[in-house]
């Protein structure tokens, strides 16, 4: 078993539909993001919560909206999705306080369908 | 602005081959870390190695080595006796001092180790 655990691993869904995607850490670490990974373009990094405090969002349309309840949780909801935002979700940990303690461990992703 | 480049978009080898893949990185901050990188068809990164800006030592992790130039601004990663089991897309990636929480990847390098 992985440090951090994302779920579903897989999820299809309608332009219409809202749903949610899970991120759990089981390390300890403060900090915690979500990235995309669609195909042929680098990782995006799309939000960072430090201490379940939001601290970057990188221009990410509102039809995502993160949630950090505690500082081994985090979702991401989803409505109202186009088809181009089929991707690769990836979540990530870290220790956070600074670049020295920032090596971030990284789920397995959610593989998402937009129909 | 920060960059990494990974101008090696395929590479595919026969087993026991030495592959060298290459990260060319871009950055006017004299404090970073780079970092390389591993994710199987599995989809989770899974991390590599970390280095320094002010540790230009190469290391070496069993079949993997590393090379960090600062006169060219590169760290190649080579795999010494490939095996099937390295196949997977590496990504190399910068994080600077001054933007603790983010870190810029390459658009990744996919590894294949034909038997």
């Amino acid at each position: 078993e992985t440090g951090v655990t994302q779920t579903p691993r897989h999820l299809v869904m309608g332009m219409t539909n809202k749903k949610s995607l899970k991120c759990e850490q089981h390390l300890g670490h403060n900090a915690m993001y979500w990235y995309k990974q669609s195909a042929k373009k680098p990782l995006e990094l799309m939000f960072v919560y430090s201490l379940e405090e939001r601290v970057e969002n990188n221009s990410v349309p509102s039809r995502f909206s993160p949630e950090c309840p505690n500082s081994s949780h985090l979702f991401l909801h989803l409505h109202t999705l186009q088809p181009e935002d089929s991707a690769l979700y990836l979540c990530a940990s870290s220790q956070g306080g600074g670049v020295a303690k920032n090596i971030q461990y990284f789920g397995a992703g959610t593989r998402l369908s937009v129909l | 602005a920060q960059k990494v480049t990974q101008a090696q978009t395929e590479i595919s080898v026969v087993e026991k081959e030495d592959v060298t893949l290459d990260c060319v990185y871009e950055t006017r901050d004299t404090t970073y870390y780079l970092f390389w990188y591993k994710q199987p068809p599995s989809g989770e990164l899974v991390f590599l190695i970390r280095r320094n800006s002010f540790d230009e030592q190469n290391e070496i992790s069993g079949r993997y080595s590393w090379n960090f130039q600062k006169s060219t601004s590169s760290f190649n990663f080579t795999i010494t006796a490939s095996q099937v089991v390295d196949s997977a897309v590496y990504f190399c990636a910068l994080t600077i001092y001054s933007s603790a929480s983010k870190i810029i990847f390459g658009s990744g390098t996919r590894l294949s180790i034909r038997p």
